[in-house]
């Protein structure tokens, strides 16, 4: 069965540095999808980045890229120019491409910190 | 356009008695998905729905969870006879098609006294 593992219960990272979130996971699968998501207080889990195991490149939306390193099964959260607004629980998840349900996989979650 | 949007945002209710969650998913998303989230941890799967049917409710952790979508829209979650266990953050979420990117809705935090 896949997992997905975050050791960092909680991060804080000074407004305007950058930041790393870690992930691990594990597979035997070879195509299959990961996802960053982040929740804040209102609970709503809002997507931040996607990435295809496929694609050699790493996906990148604005202040947010990972670092998505297969061989390994890592996949990390770069955040840079952190912003007050970052602060809230991340979640890591894994899904494959072509389970029956599609579900999500998710780590435990860390929380960042934004010191300001 | 309107996001996934969940009701009630919060419930409070006694061990033993009756709760409906209800998920109303995007418009025009056929799959629906229903996650429990318990504090401090992640989401865990509970049921899929494609279209009106149950793809997969192998995440229902007993029978006394039960869930529907009659029209392939709107659903919800039904728990009976609930336990104290039984409290934690509901999440739904929904995708244009199976496979396609999860939206989720803000979660209905239930909390059995």
């Amino acid at each position: 069965a896949q997992t997905v593992t975050q050791s960092q219960p909680e991060m804080s990272v000074q407004e305007a540095e950058t930041v790393t979130l870690s992930c691990t996971y594990d597979t035997s699968e070879s195509d299959y999808y990961l996802f960053w998501y982040k929740q804040p207080p209102s609970r709503q889990m809002i997507l931040v980045i996607r990435q295809e195991a496929y694609k050699q490149q790493n996906a990148t939306e604005n202040r947010f890229s990972v670092n998505f390193q297969k061989a390994a099964k890592s996949f990390s959260l770069k955040i840079s120019d952190s912003q007050l607004g970052d602060a809230a629980m991340y979640f890591c998840a894994y899904r494959r491409p072509m389970d029956s349900n599609y579900q999500l996989i998710w780590g435990a979650g860390t929380k960042l910190i934004i010191k300001p | 356009g309107a996001g996934v949007s969940q009701t009630p945002s919060n419930k409070v209710t006694e061990k033993g008695k009756y709760v409906e969650l209800r998920c109303d998913p995007i418009s025009g998303h056929t799959a629906l998905y229903w996650y429990r989230q318990s504090l401090g941890q992640g989401p865990e799967f509970l049921i899929y729905f494609q279209g009106t049917g149950a793809a997969d409710d192998s995440g229902l952790p007993n029978d006394r969870f039960f869930a529907v979508r009659p029209e392939g829209s709107v659903s919800t979650l039904k728990i009976q006879r609930t336990e104290r266990g039984d409290s934690a953050v509901y999440l739904c979420a929904s995708s244009y098609s199976r496979g396609g990117t999860q939206y989720f809705g803000p979660g209905t935090r239930l909390l059995v006294l």
